[in-house]
């Protein structure tokens, strides 16, 4: 079974640009999640889309969005780049919709560098 | 809402040595709690789970036991090697929320040949 898979794996952008970042899940995994990480401020979530859907959000501002496929490929977009929006950008999907005590499976992500 | 708060890094120790990672972590329901590792240049991968109170899930080596009545859920191997230096994540998961986990700051061990 193929993992999760994200493109592209390194990105450069400048202040004010957009960004979307693209997602494909575990096949027959339903849940995506994106997830932040940072030095300083370790694993965030940012939302969680399950069946076209958005479940969850975390508290990131409304320049970051997101949106899911009906084949649960999911994309995540950001406007406005600023500087602090330097990360690695982590997807994860999830087998179930409420097997909450199944793990998630992370791709590698996509290391984006905003100057 | 839930937190996770692991033991400070970065950590080293000597190949063979016995490693501990302390986790601890706040809940409103009765999360399932995992450890992940993050090896350079890659996504996080499950190490290890354990879904109710006094099981113990291990892997390659490493166990932890969850422990509701001290809110803890500590890393743990008896002898580590070169290869096991990673980056370490504590994590729950608290129903319906799967796909939301809560995460800990991440332990670094270094293992030192």
């Amino acid at each position: 079974k193929a993992g999760v898979t994200q493109t592209p794996r390194y990105l450069i952008k400048t202040r004010g640009q957009q960004v979307t970042l693209s997602c494909s899940p575990i096949s027959g995994h339903r849940s995506v999640s994106w997830y932040q990480q940072t030095p300083g401020q370790g694993l965030q979530f940012l939302f969680e889309y399950f069946s076209e859907t958005q479940r969850n959000k975390g508290n990131f501002p409304g320049r970051f969005s997101g949106r899911q496929f009906s084949n649960s490929r999911s994309e995540m977009n950001v406007s406005t780049l600023e500087l602090g929006d330097s990360a690695l950008y982590l997807c994860a999907s999830h087998g179930g919709s409420s097997s909450y005590n199944s793990p998630l499976h992370f791709g590698n992500g996509t290391r984006l560098t905003v100057t | 809402g839930n937190s996770v708060t692991q033991m400070e890094g970065p950590v080293t120790l000597s190949e063979e040595a016995f490693l501990t990672i302390n986790c601890t972590y706040t809940a409103t329901g009765y999360p399932s709690l995992f450890w992940y590792v993050q090896y350079p240049g890659e996504g996080l991968q499950l190490l290890l789970k354990a879904t109710k109170a006094d099981d113990k899930g291990s892997n390659k080596g490493f166990e932890a036991t969850y422990r509701k009545e001290t809110t803890s859920f500590h890393l743990e191997k008896g002898s580590v090697q070169v290869s096991d230096s990673a980056v370490y994540f504590c994590a729950l998961s608290d129903r319906p929320n799967a796909g939301k986990s809560t995460f800990g700051d991440g332990t670094t061990l270094t293992v030192k040949p």
